[in-house]
Parts: structure tokens; sequence; C-alpha cells
């Protein structure tokens, strides 16, 4: 089936540095979605990526889809304490009857004030 | 927000016992799924409903089953709780474009 994998798995920056979570699949993905999990909390969407090669900006968060469509990459600009959090990437699964999301396993992000 | 709401909020249960969790939309979404949260593994899909009368399995169907009373309404069982079902679960509605919708999630303990 359908698997995703996400790197690293864990994260500890001091605030003010920058960060890159990465998303890879051995296929070719259809599109890419990333959510935010706040400690405590429930997975937020963040964005979704269709286009070979497309950048999106949210503020300080770029997110890329590679120009083969089979890695994706969100960076965060000079962390802050508020980007705490596991960023999940999604991807539809292929086609059988119906799509259906897969979540990889995540990358967490701790930033040490 | 409250657009996904998911009942009860933790659970703590004992191994046999047969527990539902609940879930409801003010989306209007048709899609609705239900996900397991375990440390170090992601989301893992148990099962989706894309309308009312369609109810497809997930990657870990085993020992849950889902009824979908009503547009907005999605509830997943666990018939008979065992220890290893002991997990945060999350509702999620999705529209067309498949962008998912979160509960604020279920803490469930069998003990």
């Amino acid at each position: 089936g359908q698997q995703v994998m996400q790197i690293p798995q864990y994260q500890h920056v001091q605030e003010g540095e920058d960060f890159t979570t990465y998303c890879n699949s051995s296929t070719t993905l259809s599109n890419i979605q990333w959510y935010k999990q706040r400690p405590g909390g429930h997975p937020v969407f963040l964005i979704q990526l269709v286009k070979s090669g497309e950048v999106k900006k949210q503020k300080r968060l770029t997110f890329q889809f590679g120009e083969a469509k089979k890695n994706s990459s969100l960076h965060i600009t000079a962390t802050q304490t508020t980007d705490v959090g596991t960023y999940f990437c999604a991807v539809l699964a292929p086609k059988t009857s119906y799509d259906k999301v897969i979540f990889g396993p995540g990358t967490s992000l701790s930033v040490i004030p | 927000d409250a657009d996904v709401t998911q009942t009860p909020r933790n659970r703590i249960t004992k191994t046999g016992k047969r527990i539902m969790l609940e879930c409801s939309q003010t989306k209007g979404h048709d899609r609705m799924y239900w996900y397991r949260q375990d440390p170090g593994l992601g989301l893992r899909l148990i099962y989706y409903s894309f309308d009312v009368k369609d109810i497809n399995k997930g990657e870990i169907s085993d020992g849950y089953s889902v009824s979908r009373q009503a547009q907005a309404k999605f509830s997943l069982s666990l018939e008979s709780a065992i220890p290893n079902q002991t997990a945060l679960y999350f509702c999620a509605t999705s529209s067309a474009s498949y962008e998912q919708y979160f509960g604020p999630g279920t803490r469930l303990t069998v003990t």
C-alpha cells in the first residue's frame, strides 16, 4: 500500500533557528497536504500542494512540492515557541474505489526559548 | 471551533466491554473518517464513509465497527475492548478536496 515517510522524527531547535521537515513517497503523488498538531490538540490543516515544483508561503512557513511529485518539504524560518508541535504530511492513496488520505508518521518539533 | 464534536472526550473502560465513540459535524460534509493515533505512529485510518450508505474499511479496521446514522453523525464501536486499543481517537470530515477537519479527540484507556 501507499507509504509515506517523514524525516526527522524529532527536532529540537533553539528559538530563532530555522527548521525543515521532509516528506517522501515511493510513488508519484497527486497532491500533498500538511497539518500541524499542537501538544494536546488535534491536527489542523495548513496547506495543500498540487502542482509539480509548487512553492507556497504562509508567513514564516514555506511549503514545497518536488518536481517529480514524490516529495515535499515544510520550512519554518526563525522558529518561535508557538511553532511547537507535530507536523504531518498527508497524501491521497492510489485510487481504488475511493480515495483516502494517508498520513505520514509526523515530525515533532521542540523549540527551546 | 466546534464544527466537529466528539463524545466522550475521555473514557476508561475494562477489557471485554463494549464502547461507542460518537462524532457529529456541522460542516455539511459528506465524507467522515475515524483515525487512531499512537505515539510515533501518526494517524492510522480505521474506517471512512463517503455518504450515509457508504462504509469502507481503512488500514486497521479489525476489532472496530462503525455506523453512519446521518450525514452529520458517524460513530465508532469497540465490540469487546482490549488493552492494545488504548489510544487517542479522532473523527474527521472532509470536503471534495480531501482537506480534513478534525474533532478534538477521545482519549480511550482500556484496562
